[in-house]
Protein backbone atom coordinates (compact mmCIF):
# COMPACT_ATOMS: atom_id res chain seq x y z
CA UNK A 1 0.00 0.00 0.00
CA UNK A 2 1.13 3.59 -0.67
CA UNK A 3 1.50 6.08 2.32
CA UNK A 4 1.40 9.79 1.47
CA UNK A 5 2.95 12.33 3.48
CA UNK A 6 2.41 16.26 3.38
CA UNK A 7 5.30 18.14 4.94
CA UNK A 8 3.94 21.11 6.37
CA UNK A 9 1.07 20.33 9.31
CA UNK A 10 -0.32 24.22 9.22
CA UNK A 11 1.29 27.32 6.66
CA UNK A 12 0.25 30.58 8.16
CA UNK A 13 0.79 33.74 5.12
CA UNK A 14 0.05 37.08 3.76
CA UNK A 15 -2.32 37.67 0.58
CA UNK A 16 -0.25 37.46 -2.19
CA UNK A 17 2.59 35.28 -1.00
CA UNK A 18 3.06 32.11 -3.11
CA UNK A 19 2.71 29.26 -1.97
CA UNK A 20 4.23 25.61 -1.75
CA UNK A 21 2.79 22.97 0.20
CA UNK A 22 5.20 19.46 -0.39
CA UNK A 23 3.77 15.97 -1.29
CA UNK A 24 5.81 12.76 -1.56
CA UNK A 25 4.34 9.39 -1.49
CA UNK A 26 6.05 5.76 -1.42
CA UNK A 27 5.46 3.60 -4.39
CA UNK A 28 7.80 2.32 -7.05
CA UNK A 29 4.92 1.82 -9.73
CA UNK A 30 2.74 3.66 -12.10
CA UNK A 31 0.41 6.28 -9.58
CA UNK A 32 -2.22 8.82 -10.07
CA UNK A 33 -1.87 11.84 -7.88
CA UNK A 34 -4.64 14.25 -6.78
CA UNK A 35 -4.78 17.42 -4.37
CA UNK A 36 -7.78 18.16 -2.89
CA UNK A 37 -9.31 21.14 -0.68
CA UNK A 38 -11.39 21.49 1.86
CA UNK A 39 -12.71 24.76 2.58
CA UNK A 40 -14.22 24.83 6.27
CA UNK A 41 -17.13 23.25 7.16
CA UNK A 42 -16.81 21.75 3.39
CA UNK A 43 -16.74 18.90 1.59
CA UNK A 44 -13.33 17.61 -0.57
CA UNK A 45 -13.23 19.55 -3.90
CA UNK A 46 -10.85 18.25 -6.46
CA UNK A 47 -8.19 21.07 -7.12
CA UNK A 48 -6.35 18.72 -9.89
CA UNK A 49 -5.06 15.65 -10.58
CA UNK A 50 -2.36 13.79 -12.63
CA UNK A 51 -2.55 10.61 -14.30
CA UNK A 52 -0.09 10.86 -17.06
CA UNK A 53 1.80 12.88 -19.79
CA UNK A 54 2.80 16.62 -19.05
CA UNK A 55 4.26 16.55 -15.12
CA UNK A 56 3.15 20.23 -14.39
CA UNK A 57 -0.53 19.88 -13.96
CA UNK A 58 -2.71 23.25 -13.91
CA UNK A 59 -5.77 23.03 -11.51
CA UNK A 60 -9.04 25.37 -10.79
CA UNK A 61 -8.13 28.84 -9.17
CA UNK A 62 -4.93 29.20 -10.22
CA UNK A 63 -3.17 26.14 -8.20
CA UNK A 64 -0.37 23.89 -10.15
CA UNK A 65 1.34 21.02 -9.29
CA UNK A 66 4.22 19.22 -10.31
CA UNK A 67 5.12 15.24 -10.99
CA UNK A 68 8.63 14.32 -10.15
CA UNK A 69 8.86 10.95 -10.63
CA UNK A 70 12.66 10.71 -9.17
CA UNK A 71 11.88 12.46 -5.85
CA UNK A 72 8.70 10.69 -6.06
CA UNK A 73 6.60 14.00 -5.08
CA UNK A 74 3.92 15.88 -6.31
CA UNK A 75 3.99 19.58 -5.00
CA UNK A 76 1.10 22.07 -5.11
CA UNK A 77 1.94 25.88 -5.86
CA UNK A 78 0.18 28.73 -6.08
CA UNK A 79 2.33 32.22 -7.07
CA UNK A 80 0.19 34.58 -5.45
CA UNK A 81 -2.62 33.61 -2.43
CA UNK A 82 -5.76 35.09 -1.38
CA UNK A 83 -7.82 35.33 1.76
CA UNK A 84 -10.28 32.84 0.57
CA UNK A 85 -7.27 30.19 -0.42
CA UNK A 86 -7.84 29.62 3.29
CA UNK A 87 -8.18 25.75 3.43
CA UNK A 88 -7.03 22.49 4.31
CA UNK A 89 -5.31 20.92 1.32
CA UNK A 90 -4.87 16.70 0.68
CA UNK A 91 -2.38 15.25 -1.15
CA UNK A 92 -3.81 11.37 -2.87
CA UNK A 93 -2.23 8.75 -4.55
CA UNK A 94 -3.62 5.86 -6.10
CA UNK A 95 -1.74 3.12 -8.16
CA UNK A 96 -2.63 2.37 -11.93
CA UNK A 97 -4.37 -0.70 -10.85
CA UNK A 98 -5.31 0.03 -7.16
CA UNK A 99 -8.97 1.85 -6.81
CA UNK A 100 -7.81 2.82 -3.31
CA UNK A 101 -6.68 6.24 -2.94
CA UNK A 102 -4.49 6.70 -0.11
CA UNK A 103 -4.33 10.21 1.98
CA UNK A 104 -2.12 12.97 3.29
CA UNK A 105 -2.94 13.95 6.80
CA UNK A 106 -3.60 17.37 5.23
CA UNK A 107 -2.10 20.81 5.32
CA UNK A 108 -4.11 23.58 6.75
CA UNK A 109 -3.39 26.66 5.08
CA UNK A 110 -4.53 30.39 6.83
CA UNK A 111 -3.91 33.20 4.32
CA UNK A 112 -4.16 36.58 6.36
CA UNK A 113 -5.88 39.47 4.80
CA UNK B 1 -23.36 20.67 -12.84
CA UNK B 2 -23.61 16.94 -11.40
CA UNK B 3 -22.88 16.67 -7.57
CA UNK B 4 -22.69 13.53 -4.92
CA UNK B 5 -25.85 14.50 -2.54
CA UNK B 6 -25.73 12.75 1.00
CA UNK B 7 -28.53 13.25 3.76
CA UNK B 8 -29.05 14.06 6.06
CA UNK B 9 -26.19 16.65 6.41
CA UNK B 10 -26.18 16.67 10.65
CA UNK B 11 -27.24 14.00 13.10
CA UNK B 12 -27.37 14.12 16.65
CA UNK B 13 -28.10 10.73 18.24
CA UNK B 14 -28.10 9.27 21.54
CA UNK B 15 -25.70 5.64 21.75
CA UNK B 16 -27.12 2.99 21.18
CA UNK B 17 -29.97 4.39 18.33
CA UNK B 18 -29.37 3.03 14.84
CA UNK B 19 -28.35 6.01 12.35
CA UNK B 20 -28.45 5.53 8.61
CA UNK B 21 -26.93 8.06 6.39
CA UNK B 22 -27.66 7.90 2.39
CA UNK B 23 -25.59 9.03 -0.83
CA UNK B 24 -26.74 9.46 -4.34
CA UNK B 25 -23.93 9.23 -6.54
CA UNK B 26 -23.66 11.05 -9.85
CA UNK B 27 -25.30 9.65 -12.40
CA UNK B 28 -23.66 7.46 -14.75
CA UNK B 29 -20.69 6.73 -12.00
CA UNK B 30 -20.55 2.98 -10.90
CA UNK B 31 -18.01 3.51 -7.89
CA UNK B 32 -19.18 4.36 -4.30
CA UNK B 33 -17.02 5.01 -1.50
CA UNK B 34 -17.97 5.90 2.18
CA UNK B 35 -14.93 7.85 4.32
CA UNK B 36 -14.86 9.21 7.91
CA UNK B 37 -13.06 12.08 8.78
CA UNK B 38 -11.80 12.93 12.44
CA UNK B 39 -9.54 15.12 13.59
CA UNK B 40 -7.36 12.32 14.96
CA UNK B 41 -7.51 9.61 12.38
CA UNK B 42 -7.98 11.85 9.46
CA UNK B 43 -9.75 10.65 5.99
CA UNK B 44 -10.32 6.72 6.39
CA UNK B 45 -11.57 4.39 3.76
CA UNK B 46 -14.29 2.25 5.03
CA UNK B 47 -16.32 0.76 1.90
CA UNK B 48 -15.76 0.66 -1.70
CA UNK B 49 -18.50 -0.74 -4.45
CA UNK B 50 -18.24 -1.04 -7.70
CA UNK B 51 -21.45 -1.59 -9.94
CA UNK B 52 -23.13 -2.04 -6.31
CA UNK B 53 -21.16 -4.95 -5.66
CA UNK B 54 -19.25 -4.79 -2.00
CA UNK B 55 -15.50 -4.98 -2.89
CA UNK B 56 -13.87 -3.52 0.11
CA UNK B 57 -15.26 -3.32 3.60
CA UNK B 58 -12.07 -3.82 5.57
CA UNK B 59 -12.00 -0.40 7.04
CA UNK B 60 -15.49 -0.86 8.62
CA UNK B 61 -16.32 -2.08 12.42
CA UNK B 62 -17.88 -4.75 11.39
CA UNK B 63 -20.11 -5.97 14.51
CA UNK B 64 -21.86 -2.25 14.09
CA UNK B 65 -21.21 -0.84 10.67
CA UNK B 66 -23.04 -2.22 7.80
CA UNK B 67 -22.60 -0.68 4.20
CA UNK B 68 -25.28 -1.20 0.71
CA UNK B 69 -26.36 -0.78 -2.27
CA UNK B 70 -29.88 -1.51 -2.93
CA UNK B 71 -29.74 0.25 -6.77
CA UNK B 72 -27.29 1.94 -8.89
CA UNK B 73 -28.78 5.31 -6.82
CA UNK B 74 -28.57 4.43 -3.25
CA UNK B 75 -25.47 3.85 -1.20
CA UNK B 76 -25.80 3.13 2.52
CA UNK B 77 -23.79 3.75 5.52
CA UNK B 78 -25.47 2.50 8.95
CA UNK B 79 -24.68 2.10 12.50
CA UNK B 80 -26.17 -0.04 14.90
CA UNK B 81 -25.91 0.46 17.96
CA UNK B 82 -23.94 4.01 17.35
CA UNK B 83 -21.42 5.05 20.04
CA UNK B 84 -19.95 7.90 21.24
CA UNK B 85 -16.32 7.44 19.23
CA UNK B 86 -18.62 7.05 15.87
CA UNK B 87 -18.87 11.19 15.63
CA UNK B 88 -17.44 12.15 12.93
CA UNK B 89 -18.47 13.73 9.33
CA UNK B 90 -18.94 10.59 7.08
CA UNK B 91 -17.98 11.29 3.55
CA UNK B 92 -19.82 9.75 -0.04
CA UNK B 93 -17.98 9.87 -3.05
CA UNK B 94 -18.27 8.51 -6.46
CA UNK B 95 -16.14 8.15 -9.56
CA UNK B 96 -16.32 6.18 -12.68
CA UNK B 97 -13.78 3.33 -13.06
CA UNK B 98 -12.97 1.67 -16.46
CA UNK B 99 -10.90 -0.82 -15.26
CA UNK B 100 -7.57 0.79 -13.81
CA UNK B 101 -6.40 3.25 -10.82
CA UNK B 102 -7.12 6.40 -12.86
CA UNK B 103 -10.07 7.16 -11.37
CA UNK B 104 -11.10 10.49 -9.86
CA UNK B 105 -13.74 10.81 -6.67
CA UNK B 106 -15.93 13.33 -6.38
CA UNK B 107 -16.97 13.81 -2.91
CA UNK B 108 -20.49 14.41 -1.09
CA UNK B 109 -21.00 17.11 1.22
CA UNK B 110 -20.69 14.50 4.17
CA UNK B 111 -23.05 13.65 7.13
CA UNK B 112 -22.03 15.31 10.36
CA UNK B 113 -22.72 12.56 13.01
CA UNK B 114 -22.54 13.53 16.51
CA UNK B 115 -23.24 10.70 19.10
CA UNK B 116 -24.08 11.63 22.50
Amino acid sequence: AQSVSQHNHHVILSEAASLELGCNYSYGGTVNLFWYVQYPGQHLQLLLKYFSGDPLVKGIKGFEAEFIKSKFSFNLRKPSVQWSDTAEYFCAVNSNNDYKLSFGAGTTVTVRA
Amino acid sequence: DARVTQTPRDKVTEMGQEVTMRCQPILGHNTVFWYRQTMMQGLELLAYFRNRAPLDDSGMPKDRFSAEMPDATLATLKIQPSEPRDSAVYFCASGLNRGGGEETQYFGPGTRLLVL
